[in-house]
């Protein structure tokens, strides 16, 4: 079971729009519609913002949105604003009643 | 609102066991899937373990062999073992509630724990 894999970093401007990818394999992202997106402010616990690939939890602003395409699957935030800076970890069932995190990919709001 | 609290020594002597507890308040621990989810400094998060209201257990199959999970449902808590630590244990510990063992929704989180392995 591997970490899924996540970039280091992105980063945007205020008002553009950024994507984070999430690639694991058929084992995981690409064999269910079980993908999770979390933001981690520094010192915090993680918050659910995506959950089933697509769906968002009440509260969580609507520019945010997943997607999933075979074993990536894809966080954008658009509209980029300086509260979005960040760490984002995606999340994935991986079969065998085990759940596989990614790497983190840290957002900047430059 | 639910909410979860971990608990216990935040200094574990390595070769010894880490012991952990999840209190979970304004909520029952029935019906539900609680997870223990850790992240060393610096570093991202990695899924421990998770049990079910009725004591079913898994684990990660990288720490299977020294992990234990297990509730207590009088006392509205469950509880991690991590035994044999090393530094590579040293990690901030979270719990966290999911609804089943392949939905990974983890919407609710305890502020987390951190735990040092050092003699």
């Amino acid at each position: 079971q591997s970490a899924l894999t996540q970039p280091r970093s992105v980063s945007g401007s205020p008002g553009q729009s950024v994507t984070i990818s999430c690639t694991g394999t058929s084992s995981d992202v690409g064999g269910y519609d079980y993908v999770s997106w979390y933001q981690q402010q520094p010192g915090k616990a993680p918050k659910l913002m995506i959950y089933d690939v697509s769906k968002r939890p009440s509260g969580v602003p609507n520019r945010f949105s997943g997607s999933k395409s075979g074993n990536t699957a894809s966080l954008t935030i658009s509209g980029l604003q300086a509260e979005d800076e960040a760490d984002y970890y995606c999340c994935s069932y991986a079969g065998n009643y085990t759940l596989v995190f990614g790497g983190g990919t840290k957002v900047t709001v430059l | 609102q639910l909410q979860l609290q971990e608990s216990g020594p935040g200094l574990v002597k390595p070769s010894e066991t880490l012991s952990l507890t999840c209190t979970v308040s304004g909520g029952s621990i029935t019906s539900y899937y609680w997870g223990w989810i850790r992240q060393p400094p610096g570093k991202g998060l990695e899924w421990i373990g998770s049990i079910y209201y009725t004591g079913s257990t898994y684990y990660n199959p990288s720490l299977k062999s020294r992990v234990t999970v297990s509730v207590d449902t009088s006392k509205n808590q469950f509880s991690l073992r991590l035994n044999s630590v090393t530094a590579a244990d040293t990690a901030v510990y979270y719990c966290a509630r999911h609804p089943s063992m392949t939905t990974v929704t983890l919407s609710y989180w305890g502020q987390g724990t951190q735990v040092t392995v050092s003699s």
